[in-house]
């Protein structure tokens, strides 16, 4: 079965830039979690979906960052105008109930 | 200044040894606890997960052992492979929110 997918595996831009990322969850699942991954930080939780329905949106460090899911298989998480400290690996997550599935991430490099 | 990283605590076992992976948790509300293994380059990958109503659950060569009254969470591998070095994540979840992970603790099997 294929897992949750995310792409582009690596992205490196110059600050300033607009960056999207994007996730496909697993088929069936309703529940969709963007995390992001630093040294500094660990894995914090950015926003979760339930049936394409943003619920909580607290971990969204600020306004830069953006996140939609137009329809039960696609997500985008939109950084606007990017900067260094965004660098980062960014993960998806689905799951129906429990427990959540990872993508493989999208490493981020802003210059 | 400098700045500093996770430090993440590291755990060295003999291969073909057991090993024990501990972690506390914070939030006493957390109804449902889960061991991720991420390796390298990787998402984190599900191992086994436990509900605030039990207090050992096992799986393949895995238990998971939950303390509620002083809020701890082990992970226990039996006779570990090469294959199981890795970084393992605890998490908790309160309700219907998102994972709150720990920071992580880096298992080497020597062999």
């Amino acid at each position: 079965d294929a897992g949750v997918i995310q792409s582009p595996r690596h992205e490196v831009t110059e600050m300033g830039q607009e960056v999207t990322l994007r996730c496909k969850p697993i088929s069936g699942h309703n529940s969709l979690f963007w995390y992001r991954q630093t040294m500094m930080r660990g894995l914090e939780l950015l926003i979760y979906f339930n049936n394409n329905v943003p619920i909580d949106d607290s971990g969204m460090p600020e306004d830069r960052f953006s996140a939609k899911m137009p329809n039960a298989s696609f997500s985008t998480l939109k950084i606007q105008p990017s900067e260094p400290r965004d660098s980062a690996v960014y993960f998806c997550a689905s799951g129906r109930w429990e427990p959540q599935h990872f993508g493989d991430g999208t490493r981020l490099s802003i210059l | 200044g400098e700045s500093v990283g996770l430090h993440l605590p590291t755990l060295s076992v003999q291969e073909g040894d057991n090993s024990i992976i501990n972690c506390a948790y914070s939030n006493s509300a957390s109804d449902y606890f889960i061991w991720y293994k991420q390796e390298s380059g990787k998402g984190p990958q599900f191992i086994i997960d436990i509900r605030s109503n039990m207090d050992k659950r096992q799986g393949q060569r895995v238990t998971v052992l939950l303390n509620k009254t002083v809020k701890h969470l082990s992970l226990q591998i039996a006779a570990t492979r090469p294959g199981d070095s890795a970084v393992y994540f605890c998490a908790e979840k309160p309700g219907a929110d998102g994972l709150t992970f720990g920071k992580g603790t880096h298992l080497i099997i020597q062999p």
